[in-house]
Parts: C-alpha cells; sequence; structure tokens
C-alpha cells in the first residue's frame, strides 16, 4: 500500500516568509510524528498527534511553529516568519497507534535564505 | 541525561566482521524498542524490533535487550559495505509517552 507522503519534496523560501508542509500518513495510522533533522545531526522531536489531538508538542522549538491535523489523516506544518537555522530536513512519520513502528516520509527540504 | 543514548561513532569495521551497536535508556518502564538504519540523504527506515529480554534474530541481524541493566544492542553479522549508515535506537515507555529515538551511531563497513 501507500506509505507515508510529504509535500513539497524541497523548499526555499527567504527569510521572513512563512511556509507550510505537508504530511499524508499511511492509511489506518492513528498517530503521527513530526521531526527536524538539521544536516549531520540526529532527529529532532517536534509535535505528535494521536487521532487530531497533540499530547506532546513539547518539542516545537518556538511559537512562530505550529501543527494542526484533520482527523486520523492529514497534517501540516507550519513555521511563521522563518530563519536561516530553520534550514533542516522535515520528516514525518506515523505509526498504528503510538507505541508501535513509525514509517517514515521521504522529508521535505527546507531552506532558507 | 539523555532519555537515549548511543555512542555517535563512527564505528568502523571490515567487510565480514561483526558490527555491535548499543544503546542505553533512561525509563526502567520502556516497553517497545527499535532499530532503523538510516543512509545519508535517506529517511529512517525500521530493521528490527523488539519486546522482551533475550534475542531475536532476523537473518544478519540480531537484536538484544537487557530490561534489567537498561540496554539494547544490534548485532550484524558478515558486515557488509551496503551496510555503511547511521543506526537510530528508539524506545517506548508505553501510557502515552511518545516513541524517543537516540542521535544515533555512525558505522562503516570498510571493504
Amino acid at each position: 500500500g501507500a506509505g507515508v507522503s510529504q509535500s513539497p519534496s524541497n523548499k526555499v523560501t527567504e527569510k521572513g516568509k512563512d511556509v507550510e508542509l505537508r504530511c499524508d500518513p499511511i492509511s489506518g495510522h492513528t498517530a503521527l510524528y513530526w521531526y527536524r533533522q538539521r544536516l549531520g545531526q540526529g532527529l529532532e522531536f517536534l509535535i505528535y498527534f494521536q487521532g487530531n489531538s497533540a499530547p506532546d508538542k513539547s518539542g516545537l522549538p518556538s511559537d512562530r511553529f505550529s501543527a494542526e491535523r484533520t482527523g486520523e489523516s492529514v497534517s501540516t506544518l507550519t513555521i511563521q516568519r522563518t530563519q536561516q537555522e530553520d534550514s533542516a530536513v522535515y520528516l514525518c512519520a506515523s505509526s498504528f497507534n503510538f507505541q508501535e513502528t513509525q514509517y517514515f516520509g521521504p522529508g521535505t527540504r527546507l531552506l532558507v535564505l | 541525561q539523555k532519555e537515549v543514548e548511543q555512542n555517535s561513532g563512527p564505528l568502523s569495521v571490515p567487510e565480514g566482521a561483526i558490527a555491535s551497536l548499543n544503546c542505553t535508556y533512561s525509563d526502567r518502564v520502556s516497553q517497545s524498542f527499535f532499530w532503523y538504519r538510516q543512509y545519508s540523504g535517506k529517511s529512517p527506515e525500521l530493521i528490527m524490533s523488539i519486546y522482551s529480554n533475550g534475542d531475536k534474530e532476523d537473518g544478519r541481524f540480531t537484536a538484544q535487550l537487557n530490561k534489567a541493566s537498561q540496554y539494547v544492542s544490534l548485532l550484524i553479522r558478515d558486515s557488509q559495505p551496503s551496510d555503511s549508515a547511521t543506526y537510530l535506537c528508539a524506545v517506548n515507555s508505553g501510557g502515552y509517552q511518545k516513541v524517543t529515538f537516540g542521535t544515533g551511531t555512525k558505522l562503516q563497513v570498510i571493504p
């Protein structure tokens, strides 16, 4: 079946602009995670959803970052007033529930000029 | 204190040798343990999951879990250059706690 998809695959934006990243999880997966990975670094947890609620949003770096999820489907991660330090790969993963194996999407590569 | 710790490496092993990757975790009630592999420029992909003490084998890969000592390891037998990647350990503590990833160990298999 279809895996996790993310769009856009690449995004170049200017400092100060807002960006919206999209994640389509595997059908039937109730848990959805967002991570950030800077070049050469590990995964940095941002937020996770169980259904459309977010039990843990402790990883969001600042109030410029927000995320929402519609039911048990699409999620969007929004970064307002982007900064150069926001440049990274943003990975989305979904799992059947929050305790199970996570399946990762291909990521969105964000470059803030 | 980090919740999940891994040696960042790089760990270099010759082709055909056994690569041993280790991970320690801090939460004693952790229940689910995962090993992921991430090639450079790619997304992580699951290698194995393990839930109970002991060994679990899948082909050339063996996961070992010791809950009393709070560590989980991954052995790769007959290492191949194609195994060169970063290996991520992930731990879930149950309840409504999220899965937590370690920072990964970079493995280099030398031909």
